[in-house]
């Protein structure tokens, strides 16, 4: 059974760090690529980043780039991201989100964490 | 940016069709998935590469996608099918995943 669960979430100032990491298991980590989609309180998804099964290619929307940090340790089966100077518009719920092949190219995501909140705020 | 477009919501009686649909330029050459969110919860991929559908999904959901529009069509609806439904693409052209803004299924 594929699970996918976040931590890390919590109250920020703006212009603080946090990180976030998503344990997987039940499927062979490296094999997939992974990525972060968030959810504003009551709006839609907002797709943030994604890594290849290799972690050697990553991507960013443009809302983030420059600021935030996708990796993944697939000998620990984690996906980890870095957010530096959070602003007041990143507070939502992030998802980690497994890909259905192993590129991010043409990506689906077929699975689903439950998600971790993060506020940001003074 | 590429841009996805829903309808807001989309209304429909028990046990009769429902259409979603997701406009974008040239959208047909493009692979087109629909996700199922339910409040308070993760969503759930429905149907990916256009028409084809997720495990564990009802034959009842089906995708097709034509020039502009890709459309998620459930057929006999069920109340346990009101949610909001998602599409959502890879752009090439950015380099990024788009999402749709979303559209409300409201079963009456």
């Amino acid at each position: 059974e594929v699970q996918l669960l976040e931590s890390g979430g919590a109250v920020v100032q703006p212009g603080g760090s946090l990180k976030l990491s998503c344990a997987a298991s039940g499927f062979t980590f490296s094999d997939y690529a992974m990525s972060w989609v968030r959810q504003a309180p009551g709006k839609g998804l907002e797709w943030v980043a994604g890594i290849s099964g290799t972690g050697g290619t990553t991507y960013y929307a443009d809302s983030v780039k420059g600021r935030f940090t996708i990796s993944r340790d697939n000998s620990k089966n984690t996906l980890v991201l870095q957010m530096d100077s959070l602003r007041a518009d990143d507070a939502a719920v992030y998802y980690c989100a497994k890909g259905h092949i192993v590129v991010v190219t043409g990506i689906a995501f077929d699975f689903w964490g439950q998600g971790t909140r993060v506020t940001v705020s003074s | 940016s590429y841009v996805l477009t829903q309808p807001p919501s989309v209304s429909v009686a028990p046990g009769h069709t429902a259409t979603v649909s997701c406009t974008g330029s040239n959208i047909e050459n493009k692979g087109v998935h629909w996700y199922r969110q339910k409040p308070g919860r993760a969503p759930v991929l429905v149907v990916n590469d256009d028409d084809d559908r997720s495990s564990g999904i009802p034959e009842r959901f089906s995708g097709s996608n034509s020039g502009n529009t890709a459309t998620l069509t459930i057929n006999r609806v069920e109340a346990g099918d009101e949610a909001d439904y998602y599409c959502q693409v890879w752009d090439s052209r950015t380099g990024g995943v788009v999402f749709g803004g979303g559209t409300k299924l409201t079963v009456l």
